[in-house]
C-alpha cells in the first residue's frame, strides 16, 4: 500500500521568510496530493491540492510542486506571517473515478513562524 | 461557506462501553470518510462510505466498528466495546462527487477511553 513520509517534522522560520515541506510517495499509481493545515484543537484544512497531471500550482503565497518520476512534492509558503504557524500535512490519494479513495497522510510538519 | 459538522466535540467512556459518534456531512456530497489521530500522531484513514456501504477499510477497522448513515443527513461511527488504545481525535471527512478527489474534514471528536 500507499505510504508517505515528510520532512521536516518541526520548521522554525521568521516573519517574511520562506517555508518548504518535502513528501515522499511510494505508489506510483498514486495521482492527487493535498495539503493541509491543522490548528491547534480543529480539523484539518485543505489549503492547495495537485493532480499528477500537473507539475507546478499556487495560489498567492502558497505553492506545489510535483516530480511523478521521482516520486514526490513540496509545499511552498512565501513570506511567512504569523498566522501560518501550525500542523501542515501532505497527502496522497488514488484518486479520481474511486468512491474509496482513501487519503494517506504524512506524520506532519509543526511549523513555526515568529516575528 | 458549508462545513462538514460532528457532534459531540469531546467523549469520554470507560472501558468495554459503546460510543457512537455522530457526523453532518456537507449537504450533497456522496462520499463519506472517517479517520483517527492518536494524540502527537498522524492522521490515519479508517472507513470510507458510498451509496450506503463500505467502499474501503483500513485494517484499524476491525470488527468493534461499524458505520451507518441513519438518516439522509448524518453518518455515524460505532466503537461497539471500546480500548484504552481507541482515545484519538476522529474525524468525518465528505466529498463532492463532483470535484473528485478533494474531502473536507469536521472539526473532529476527542475521545478518551478510560
Amino acid at each position: 500500500g500507499e505510504n508517505v513520509e515528510q520532512h521536516p517534522s518541526t520548521l522554525s522560520v521568521q516573519e517574511g521568510d520562506s517555508a518548504v515541506i518535502k513528501c515522499t510517495y511510494s505508489d506510483s499509481a498514486s495521482n492527487y496530493f493535498p495539503w493541509y493545515k491543522q490548528e491547534l484543537g480543529k480539523g484539518p484544512q485543505l489549503i492547495i491540492d495537485i493532480r499528477s497531471n500537473v507539475g507546478e500550482k499556487k495560489d498567492q503565497r502558497i505553492a506545489v510542486t510535483l516530480n511523478k518520476t521521482a516520486k514526490h512534492f513540496s509545499l511552498h509558503i512565501t513570506e511567512t506571517q504569523p498566522e501560518d504557524s501550525a500542523v501542515y500535512f501532505c497527502a496522497a490519494s488514488i484518486g479520481a473515478n474511486q468512491a474509496g479513495t482513501a487519503l494517506i497522510f504524512g506524520k506532519g510538519t509543526t511549523l513555526s513562524v515568529s516575528s | 461557506e458549508p462545513e462538514v459538522t460532528q457532534t459531540p466535540s469531546h467523549q469520554v467512556t470507560q472501558m468495554g462501553q459503546e460510543v457512537i459518534l455522530r457526523c453532518v456531512p456537507i449537504s450533497n456530497h456522496l462520499y463519506f470518510y472517517w479517520y483517527r489521530q492518536i494524540l502527537g500522531q498522524k492522521v490515519e484513514f479508517l472507513v470510507s462510505f458510498y451509496n450506503n456501504e463500505i467502499s474501503e477499510k483500513s485494517e484499524i477497522f476491525d470488527d468493534q466498528f461499524s458505520v451507518e448513515r441513519p438518516d439522509g443527513s448524518n453518518f455515524t461511527l460505532k466503537i461497539r466495546s471500546t480500548k484504552l488504545e481507541d482515545s484519538a481525535m476522529y474525524f468525518c471527512a465528505s466529498r463532492d462527487p463532483r470535484y473528485q478527489e478533494t474531502q473536507y474534514f469536521g472539526p473532529g471528536t476527542r475521545l478518551l477511553v478510560l
